[in-house]
């Protein structure tokens, strides 16, 4: 089953704690991203990828890393984590340059103590 | 930016009834989607609708490109329709960004 997923999908942690969310997707895309919602704010991308290696910033990447070192793999890093960073995230990927649909993981949702 | 505005902001509907969402896009806009956010969070794909029209059951959508919006049409709507609908856009610049709408909040009641 093509699909993006994404570990963990809950997560309670403390300020300055470093972490890392996962994600992977199985359908050979080059592109991927990584997305936040915050209400009344709406999905703002955070960084995304066009391939292995290949990374660069969204609207709102201040407080966040990321890296590309396999095809199907695009982590989130939170390197010290800050309440202001308590929100929904989402990767998503799509083939490249295939004008086609960005599929979406499930989502995690982090609160920062 | 491109701004996309989404209408109604807020839905209540009794099953069975049908319903209209829009979205108008402030600029051109490519790789237009449609998404329902069901209660857990969780962004399901419907439509990947740049121009014309497409239907998956109970659920169509129209998207005029030449007039910048899109339409999702609900009928005979379930409960299971709850939830929040975006719509998103990729720019000319930068068409794998989606920019989303501020949303459609549907609540479906028996």
């Amino acid at each position: 089953e093509a699909q993006v997923t994404q570990n963990p999908r809950y997560l309670i942690t403390v300020t300055g704690k470093k972490l890392t969310v996962t994600c992977s997707q199985n359908m050979n895309h080059e592109y991927m991203s990584w997305y936040r919602q915050d209400p009344g704010l709406g999905l703002r991308q955070i960084y995304y990828s066009m391939n292995v290696e290949v990374t660069d910033k969204g609207d709102v990447p201040e407080g966040y890393k990321v890296s590309r070192k396999e095809k199907r793999n695009f982590p989130l890093i939170l390197e010290s984590p800050s309440p202001n960073q308590t929100s929904l995230y989402f990767c998503a990927s799509k083939g490249l340059p295939s004008t086609d649909t960005q599929y979406f993981g499930p989502g995690t949702r982090l609160t920062v103590l | 930016g491109i701004q996309v505005e989404q209408s109604p902001p807020d839905l209540i509907l009794q099953e069975g009834a049908n319903s209209t969402l829009r979205c108008n896009f402030s600029d051109s806009v490519n790789n237009l989607q449609w998404f329902h956010q069901n209660p857990w969070g969780q962004l399901i794909n419907l439509f990947y609708i740049p121009s014309g029209t497409k239907q998956n059951g109970r659920l169509s959508a129209t998207t005029v490109a030449t007039e910048r919006y899109s339409l999702l049409y609900i009928s005979s709507s379930q409960t299971t329709d709850s939830g929040v609908y975006f719509c998103a856009g990729g720019s000319s610049y930068n068409t794998d960004k989606l920019i989303f709408g501020t949303g459609t909040r549907l609540q479906v009641f028996p």
